[in-house]
């Protein structure tokens, strides 16, 4: 079974400042999706950004960009020029390609981002 | 964009007493619906995944007497706790697919908290 771990409970950063969100994840198979979800206190689920693990490049988004190391399984978050409303819950998540019920996203535990103005 | 619609959004109950929770694609027709489970600072549990027309698939050790699935229409999709306990109290989430590929992306609702007295 795949397994994704966050090794930081917590982070925090000063606005307008580069941060960067870790994640490691356990698997055997070769294509996959990986995720960072993030969840305000309004607990509302936000796609952050997505990455296919048959491309080599690393996904952007705006602010928001990722550093993916298919061999050494890492997939860390780099959030540039942060701003207050970033605060929030971050979670990495793997999701299978394959079919048959395996397409369920398994989560890692969580970095709290915190912001300071 | 695709929105999906979770009610109540808070709802508190007497133990032992059931309470039904409903997940809602409103602008799209959802083939598949995911349930999660959140305690409190926790991450996102897979408890079930729920197909439209046929039974859910649950996760090990989701008891699935205890949580009804029934996914009777291509939008809409519900969660029964039966005979809830306090322990029973936790937040649950649901996400739909939009389309039955690999791409297809997962939107989440709002998730429900459920306080059981």
């Amino acid at each position: 079974a795949q397994t994704v771990t966050q090794s930081q409970p917590e982070m925090s950063v000063q606005e307008a400042e580069t941060v960067t969100l870790s994640c490691t994840y356990d698997t055997s198979e070769s294509d996959y999706y990986l995720f960072w979800y993030k969840q305000p206190p309004s607990r509302q689920m936000i796609l952050v950004i997505r990455q296919e693990a048959y491309k080599q490049q690393n996904a952007t988004e705006n602010r928001f960009s990722v550093n993916f190391q298919k061999a050494a399984k890492s997939f860390s978050l780099k959030i540039s020029d942060s701003q207050l409303g970033d605060a929030a819950m971050y979670f990495c998540a793997y999701r299978s390609v394959g079919g048959g019920g395996s397409e369920k996203l398994v989560f890692g535990k969580g970095t709290k981002l915190t912001v300071n103005p | 964009g695709a929105v999906v619609s979770q009610h109540p959004s808070r709802v508190i109950c007497k133990s032992g007493t059931s309470v039904k929770i409903e997940c809602r694609s409103l602008d799209f027709q959802a083939t598949t619906m995911f349930w999660y489970r959140q305690f409190p600072k926790q991450s996102l549990m897979l408890m079930a995944t729920s197909n439209e027309g046929s039974k859910a698939t649950y996760e090990q050790g989701v008891e699935k007497d205890k949580f009804l699935i029934n996914h009777a229409s291509l939008t809409l999709s519900t969660l029964t706790v039966t005979s809830a306990h306090p322990e029973d109290s936790s937040f649950y989430i649901c996400s739909a697919r939009v389309g039955v590929g690999n791409n297809s992306p997962l939107h989440f609702g709002n998730g429900t908290r459920l306080t059981v007295t």
